[in-house]
């Protein structure tokens, strides 16, 4: 069965740290980019980070960039987010998804998808004093 | 700053069909950004309904499709079910990368 199951979240004091596991199964996990994306109580669904096969690549969103580090371990099939500084409104559901971005079909082409296909139930981040 | 706009909510009877959109505040959404739409019930993680503007993920229902009408993505639901009640999200490939609307809470009733 392909999945991905989160762990990690908590409760955190604001400037505290968190690193958050995604474990995935089922797959090729050094084959896909992989994202984390979050939604905070009551409200709707942000990206925060993706990053590329290799790790040679990742992009953040404007308000984690600095104070959050994704990463991969393909050896452990395992993505990874170290939350740094952690403010207030961080608090949030930190999902783990899946990117499909393409398949290669008959003669090698290649047909482009883009979406989130594979997401976790998610690890709960709560940051307060 | 781009932001993806959505319908906050919306209703519909059951067996009625409505027709939930996505659009940009500025600028109109194209297939280029290969627009994709999520169904999020409270609790639960989101569930893939609709990618590259208009295939459905595995599993879905056909009474669910997806369009670029005029300058924003839609999603279609026609003869609209009671556990069809949830938030749909719509999210674009931009090159500032993932870009979530704010979601519609859809009423069925």
């Amino acid at each position: 069965e392909v999945q991905v199951v989160e762990s990690g979240g908590g409760l955190v004091q604001p400037g505290g740290s968190l690193r958050l596991s995604c474990a995935a199964s089922g797959f090729t996990f050094s084959s896909y980019w992989m994202s984390w994306v979050r939604q905070a109580p009551g409200k709707g669904l942000e990206w925060v980070a993706n990053i590329n096969q290799d790790a040679s690549e990742q992009d953040y969103v404007a308000s984690v960039k600095g104070r959050f580090t994704i990463s991969r371990d393909s050896a452990k099939n395992s993505l990874y987010l170290q939350m740094n500084s952690l403010r207030v409104e961080d608090t949030a559901v930190y999902y783990c998804a899946r990117e499909m971005r393409f398949r290669t079909g008959p003669g090698g082409i290649r047909l482009y998808y883009y979406y989130m296909d594979v997401w976790g139930k998610g690890t709960t981040v709560t940051v307060s004093s | 700053q781009t932001v993806v706009t959505q319908e906050p909510s919306f209703s519909v009877s059951p067996g009625g069909t409505v027709t939930l959109t996505c659009g940009l505040s500025s600028g109109s959404v194209s297939a280029s950004y290969y627009p994709s739409w999520y169904q999020q019930t409270p609790g639960q993680a989101p569930r893939p309904l609709i990618y590259r503007t208009n295939t459905r993920s595995s599993g879905v229902p056909d009474r669910f499709s997806g369009s670029i009408l005029g300058n924003k993505a839609a999603l279609t639901i026609t003869g609209a079910q009671a556990d069809d009640e949830s938030d749909y999200y719509c999210v674009l490939y931009m090159s500032s990368g993932w870009v979530f609307g704010g979601g519609t809470k859809l009423t069925v009733l």
